[in-house]
Formats: C-alpha cells, sequence, structure tokens
C-alpha cells in the first residue's frame, strides 16, 4: 500500500522559515515524481513544485519561486519542501502527492503550515 | 496562470445525475488530455476519480464519467448517492510555467 506521510507543519512568524518531509513508503520512490500542493482552510488546491524522479529537474509555481526549494533523498525514501521569507498567503495545509504520467494517484494526509505573527 | 473555472456548488437528489462543468483556455483544458478530477470528504485528503479526460482509475466506480469539448472538461455522477457528496476539483497540465493548474472546486449536495 502506497502510504505518504507529511510532517514539519508549524506556526511561524512572516519572514520565517520552515521544512517539510514526507517519508514514502509502499513503493519505489526513487522511480516517481514527487510533488507537493496546498490548500488554505477553507479553499482550494494549488499546485506548488514538483522534482524528477531522479532529483535532476525542478518546477514552482510563480508563487514560490525562489523562497521555496524541493529536493529528495531517494536512499531515505523522503521527500523535503524547504520554505523561506514565508508570508500569511503561504499559510496552507501541504500535500506530499506523488504522480504517474499527469495525474495524482496518491496523496499524504497533509500538514499544517500557519505564517502569522 | 488563473484557477480553472468550475460552479461553486452543484446539487441533485439520490438516482440522478450531475454534470460539473471545468472552463480552461487552449494552453491548459483544450491544448491537453491531461484533465483529472479529484473528489475530496471534508477533512480528507483529495481521491483521484478520472484521469487523462476519460480514464477511470481501478476500484473508482462507473458511476463517474468523464469528457472534454473545447476548452470546457466534464465530470458526470450518475445514480447519485449519499457517499457522492464531496468537494470536486479538476485539474489539467498547461503550457504556462505553472505547469499544474486546479479548478476553483465544486461543492457537490446530494438532496
Amino acid at each position: 500500500e502506497v502510504q505518504l506521510v507529511e510532517s514539519g507543519g508549524d506556526l511561524v512568524q512572516p519572514g520565517g522559515s520552515l521544512r517539510l518531509s514526507c517519508v514514502a513508503s509502499g513503493f519505489i520512490f526513487s522511480g516517481y515524481w514527487m510533488h507537493w500542493v496546498r490548500q488554505a482552510p477553507g479553499t482550494g488546491l494549488v499546485w506548488v513544485s514538483r522534482i524528477k524522479s531522479d532529483g535532476s529537474s525542478t518546477n514552482y509555481a510563480d508563487s514560490v519561486r525562489g523562497r521555496f526549494t524541493i529536493s529528495r533523498d531517494n536512499a531515505k525514501n523522503t521527500l523535503y519542501l524547504q520554505m523561506n521569507s514565508l508570508r500569511a498567503e503561504d499559510t496552507a495545509f501541504y500535500f506530499c502527492v506523488r504522480t504517474i504520467g499527469y495525474r495524482i494517484d496518491s496523496w499524504g494526509q497533509g500538514t499544517l503550515v500557519t505564517v502569522s505573527s | 496562470q488563473s484557477a480553472l473555472t468550475q460552479p461553486a456548488s452543484v446539487s441533485g437528489s439520490p438516482g440522478q445525475s450531475i454534470t460539473i462543468s471545468c472552463t480552461g483556455t487552449s494552453s491548459d483544458v483544450g491544448g491537453y488530455n491531461y484533465v483529472s478530477w479529484y473528489q475530496q470528504h471534508p477533512g480528507q485528503a483529495p481521491k483521484l476519480m478520472i484521469y487523462d479526460v476519460t480514464n477511470r482509475p481501478s476500484g473508482v466506480s462507473d458511476r463517474f464519467s468523464g469528457s472534454k469539448s473545447g476548452n470546457t472538461a466534464s465530470l458526470t455522477i450518475s445514480g447519485l448517492q449519499a457517499e457522492d457528496e464531496a468537494d470536486y476539483y479538476c485539474s489539467s497540465y498547461t503550457s504556462s510555467s505553472t505547469l499544474f493548474v486546479f479548478g476553483t472546486g465544486t461543492r457537490l449536495t446530494v438532496l
């Protein structure tokens, strides 16, 4: 069974930093593109970033480019999201997801990031 | 890149059919057959219901079907059941720097 378990969400002040982690199990992690998707409470889904299976290529939404960095450690089956210069509008649940082709076939349960003073 | 446009809410009675639309542009929905649909119950992670416009993942009821015409994709749910009540989101690959875009979301109420 595919499992994605996020952690690292917390309350952080504007301008602060946070690193999210996602531990994957139940599949060959190194064989898949992985992404982060976020959802502010009570609102819709927004794609944040993706990383190629071997970590050699990354992409970002315009709203986070230059502030967020996606990475992975295939030896540890773990996906990361380093978030710097956090803003109030970054407040959201952050989901770690796996894609096959252009579809998200597996989701984690999400970790909540709250940016507030 | 703006979100794809969905109706905020739709409703139907048990046994009826409903259709949720998802309107984009030629840079996303109209340009690629990479439209997916996700179901999200309150407090839960989304679940893939349709991918590549018309395909159903294993385990998803055949009451769910997808289609596309021009820049608008649609999700149809036939034989509505109480457990179908949820939020539904479409998504598409896009040629913009965003790469993936989601719809605004539709709240389905089963009366």
